[in-house]
Protein backbone atom coordinates (compact mmCIF):
# COMPACT_ATOMS: atom_id res chain seq x y z
CA UNK A 1 0.00 0.00 0.00
CA UNK A 2 1.00 3.87 -0.08
CA UNK A 3 3.56 4.57 2.39
CA UNK A 4 3.52 8.02 4.12
CA UNK A 5 4.40 10.96 1.10
CA UNK A 6 5.60 14.29 1.62
CA UNK A 7 5.20 17.36 -1.01
CA UNK A 8 7.04 19.37 -2.12
CA UNK A 9 9.99 17.21 -2.17
CA UNK A 10 12.22 20.60 -2.51
CA UNK A 11 11.29 23.99 -1.55
CA UNK A 12 13.46 27.01 -2.00
CA UNK A 13 12.49 30.27 -0.94
CA UNK A 14 13.57 33.46 0.61
CA UNK A 15 14.50 34.43 3.92
CA UNK A 16 11.16 36.31 5.80
CA UNK A 17 8.73 34.76 3.32
CA UNK A 18 6.35 32.11 4.24
CA UNK A 19 6.00 28.43 3.67
CA UNK A 20 3.70 25.26 4.08
CA UNK A 21 5.02 21.82 4.01
CA UNK A 22 2.55 18.69 3.68
CA UNK A 23 2.23 15.60 4.62
CA UNK A 24 -0.27 12.26 4.08
CA UNK A 25 -0.08 9.92 6.41
CA UNK A 26 -0.78 6.39 5.83
CA UNK A 27 -4.65 5.86 5.19
CA UNK A 28 -6.10 5.10 9.22
CA UNK A 29 -2.94 5.94 10.87
CA UNK A 30 -4.15 8.14 13.63
CA UNK A 31 -0.94 9.55 14.95
CA UNK A 32 0.82 11.46 13.31
CA UNK A 33 4.49 13.63 13.83
CA UNK A 34 6.79 15.98 12.15
CA UNK A 35 10.61 16.09 12.51
CA UNK A 36 13.16 18.30 11.54
CA UNK A 37 16.33 16.93 10.39
CA UNK A 38 19.74 19.35 9.99
CA UNK A 39 22.92 17.58 8.01
CA UNK A 40 24.96 15.24 9.91
CA UNK A 41 21.71 14.82 12.52
CA UNK A 42 19.31 12.99 13.95
CA UNK A 43 15.70 13.62 13.52
CA UNK A 44 14.59 15.89 15.89
CA UNK A 45 11.03 16.10 17.37
CA UNK A 46 8.83 18.80 16.63
CA UNK A 47 5.27 18.09 17.41
CA UNK A 48 2.71 14.76 17.65
CA UNK A 49 -1.07 14.71 16.55
CA UNK A 50 -3.17 12.33 17.87
CA UNK A 51 -6.26 12.38 15.71
CA UNK A 52 -7.33 16.71 14.85
CA UNK A 53 -5.51 17.57 17.82
CA UNK A 54 -1.51 18.51 18.46
CA UNK A 55 -1.08 16.45 21.71
CA UNK A 56 2.63 17.52 22.17
CA UNK A 57 4.36 20.45 20.28
CA UNK A 58 6.61 20.71 22.69
CA UNK A 59 9.29 20.67 19.79
CA UNK A 60 8.12 23.84 17.85
CA UNK A 61 11.18 25.54 17.95
CA UNK A 62 9.38 28.84 18.58
CA UNK A 63 6.10 30.37 17.37
CA UNK A 64 6.87 31.24 13.82
CA UNK A 65 6.15 27.21 13.51
CA UNK A 66 2.56 26.01 13.68
CA UNK A 67 1.33 22.30 12.59
CA UNK A 68 -2.57 21.37 11.50
CA UNK A 69 -4.41 18.57 10.96
CA UNK A 70 -7.87 19.85 10.35
CA UNK A 71 -9.57 16.45 9.40
CA UNK A 72 -7.68 14.10 11.15
CA UNK A 73 -5.21 12.49 8.08
CA UNK A 74 -3.35 15.12 6.13
CA UNK A 75 -1.25 17.99 8.16
CA UNK A 76 0.42 21.24 6.99
CA UNK A 77 3.56 22.31 8.41
CA UNK A 78 3.80 26.38 8.38
CA UNK A 79 6.48 28.21 9.21
CA UNK A 80 6.58 32.04 8.66
CA UNK A 81 9.59 34.50 8.70
CA UNK A 82 11.04 31.91 7.62
CA UNK A 83 14.89 32.38 8.67
CA UNK A 84 18.38 30.93 7.04
CA UNK A 85 18.29 28.71 10.39
CA UNK A 86 15.35 26.73 9.21
CA UNK A 87 16.60 25.48 6.19
CA UNK A 88 16.72 21.37 7.14
CA UNK A 89 14.80 18.60 5.75
CA UNK A 90 11.62 18.51 7.58
CA UNK A 91 10.33 14.46 8.15
CA UNK A 92 6.76 13.04 8.59
CA UNK A 93 5.83 10.01 10.36
CA UNK A 94 2.76 8.04 11.02
CA UNK A 95 1.98 5.18 12.87
CA UNK A 96 -1.84 3.09 13.65
CA UNK A 97 -1.88 4.81 17.06
CA UNK A 98 -0.22 6.56 20.01
CA UNK A 99 1.33 3.73 21.46
CA UNK A 100 2.24 1.75 17.99
CA UNK A 101 6.05 0.30 18.45
CA UNK A 102 7.28 1.61 14.89
CA UNK A 103 6.61 4.68 12.96
CA UNK A 104 6.69 4.97 9.18
CA UNK A 105 8.20 7.74 7.70
CA UNK A 106 7.97 9.98 4.48
CA UNK A 107 11.48 10.46 2.36
CA UNK A 108 10.83 14.34 3.73
CA UNK A 109 10.95 18.16 2.08
CA UNK A 110 14.14 19.87 1.72
CA UNK A 111 13.45 23.31 3.00
CA UNK A 112 16.71 25.66 1.63
CA UNK A 113 15.95 29.38 2.82
CA UNK A 114 18.12 31.58 0.89
CA UNK B 1 15.29 11.85 29.27
CA UNK B 2 17.89 8.72 28.86
CA UNK B 3 20.65 9.68 27.08
CA UNK B 4 22.21 7.23 24.30
CA UNK B 5 25.80 6.94 23.41
CA UNK B 6 26.86 5.15 19.83
CA UNK B 7 29.75 4.94 18.09
CA UNK B 8 29.96 7.94 15.11
CA UNK B 9 30.67 5.84 12.57
CA UNK B 10 31.59 1.73 12.24
CA UNK B 11 33.32 -0.07 8.54
CA UNK B 12 32.39 -3.72 7.79
CA UNK B 13 33.40 -5.48 4.40
CA UNK B 14 30.45 -7.58 2.75
CA UNK B 15 29.64 -10.80 4.31
CA UNK B 16 30.76 -9.98 7.82
CA UNK B 17 28.96 -9.85 11.16
CA UNK B 18 27.97 -6.18 12.32
CA UNK B 19 27.63 -5.20 15.64
CA UNK B 20 26.74 -1.54 16.85
CA UNK B 21 26.30 -1.12 20.81
CA UNK B 22 24.56 1.62 22.31
CA UNK B 23 24.96 2.76 25.40
CA UNK B 24 21.93 3.84 27.51
CA UNK B 25 22.89 4.04 31.58
CA UNK B 26 19.80 5.91 33.07
CA UNK B 27 17.26 3.63 31.20
CA UNK B 28 13.95 3.56 33.00
CA UNK B 29 12.08 0.94 33.87
CA UNK B 30 9.51 0.55 31.85
CA UNK B 31 11.18 1.87 28.59
CA UNK B 32 11.79 0.15 25.22
CA UNK B 33 15.01 0.03 22.95
CA UNK B 34 13.99 0.64 19.23
CA UNK B 35 16.51 0.96 16.27
CA UNK B 36 16.12 3.14 13.12
CA UNK B 37 17.89 2.54 9.61
CA UNK B 38 18.41 5.55 7.54
CA UNK B 39 19.71 5.80 3.85
CA UNK B 40 20.88 9.08 2.25
CA UNK B 41 17.42 11.79 1.45
CA UNK B 42 15.31 8.85 3.15
CA UNK B 43 13.14 8.99 6.26
CA UNK B 44 14.42 6.59 8.72
CA UNK B 45 12.81 3.08 8.74
CA UNK B 46 12.39 0.92 12.17
CA UNK B 47 14.24 -1.99 11.94
CA UNK B 48 13.82 -3.53 15.75
CA UNK B 49 12.74 -3.27 19.17
CA UNK B 50 13.07 -5.10 22.33
CA UNK B 51 12.84 -4.45 26.08
CA UNK B 52 15.16 -7.08 27.64
CA UNK B 53 17.26 -10.53 26.76
CA UNK B 54 17.27 -10.96 22.68
CA UNK B 55 14.98 -10.35 19.99
CA UNK B 56 15.56 -11.08 16.23
CA UNK B 57 13.48 -10.43 13.23
CA UNK B 58 14.56 -10.91 9.43
CA UNK B 59 16.61 -8.03 9.60
CA UNK B 60 18.65 -8.49 12.80
CA UNK B 61 19.37 -9.38 16.13
CA UNK B 62 19.24 -7.39 19.26
CA UNK B 63 20.52 -8.07 22.25
CA UNK B 64 20.08 -6.59 25.58
CA UNK B 65 21.89 -7.28 29.31
CA UNK B 66 19.97 -8.12 32.25
CA UNK B 67 21.02 -4.50 33.57
CA UNK B 68 19.86 -3.14 30.46
CA UNK B 69 22.54 -0.27 30.34
CA UNK B 70 23.26 -0.81 26.89
CA UNK B 71 22.05 -2.70 24.26
CA UNK B 72 23.27 -4.22 20.52
CA UNK B 73 21.46 -4.19 17.14
CA UNK B 74 23.72 -7.31 15.17
CA UNK B 75 23.51 -7.09 11.57
CA UNK B 76 23.99 -11.01 9.48
CA UNK B 77 26.66 -10.66 6.82
CA UNK B 78 25.94 -7.44 5.71
CA UNK B 79 25.64 -5.97 1.95
CA UNK B 80 26.45 -3.14 0.59
CA UNK B 81 22.70 -1.82 1.13
CA UNK B 82 23.20 -2.47 4.37
CA UNK B 83 25.40 1.00 4.16
CA UNK B 84 23.09 3.68 6.35
CA UNK B 85 22.86 5.39 9.57
CA UNK B 86 21.75 3.63 12.28
CA UNK B 87 20.17 5.17 15.08
CA UNK B 88 19.22 3.60 18.74
CA UNK B 89 16.34 5.46 20.56
CA UNK B 90 15.32 4.56 24.38
CA UNK B 91 11.28 5.43 25.23
CA UNK B 92 8.49 4.02 26.66
CA UNK B 93 6.07 3.57 23.62
CA UNK B 94 3.26 4.79 24.67
CA UNK B 95 4.56 8.28 25.52
CA UNK B 96 4.71 10.23 22.90
CA UNK B 97 6.15 13.10 23.97
CA UNK B 98 9.50 14.09 23.18
CA UNK B 99 11.37 11.56 25.52
CA UNK B 100 10.08 9.05 23.54
CA UNK B 101 11.06 10.46 19.71
CA UNK B 102 14.69 11.44 20.66
CA UNK B 103 17.36 10.41 17.74
CA UNK B 104 20.88 10.51 18.76
CA UNK B 105 23.22 11.22 16.10
CA UNK B 106 23.11 7.94 14.93
CA UNK B 107 26.19 5.11 13.75
CA UNK B 108 27.36 5.78 10.11
CA UNK B 109 27.89 1.90 8.87
CA UNK B 110 30.05 1.82 5.75
CA UNK B 111 30.34 -1.52 4.08
CA UNK B 112 32.89 -1.87 1.66
CA UNK B 113 33.05 -4.65 -1.14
Amino acid sequence: GAGVSQTPSNKVTEKGKYVELRCDPISGHTALYWYRQSLGQGPEFLIYFQGTGAADDSGLPNDRFFAVRPEGSVSTLKIQRTERGDSAVYLCASSPNAGYNEQFFGPGTRLTVL
Amino acid sequence: LAKTTQPISMDSYEGQEVNITCSHNNIATNDYITWYQQFPSQGPRFIIQGYKTKVTNEVASLFIPADRKSSTLSLPRVSLSDTAVYYCLVGFPMDTGRRALTFGSGTRLQVQP
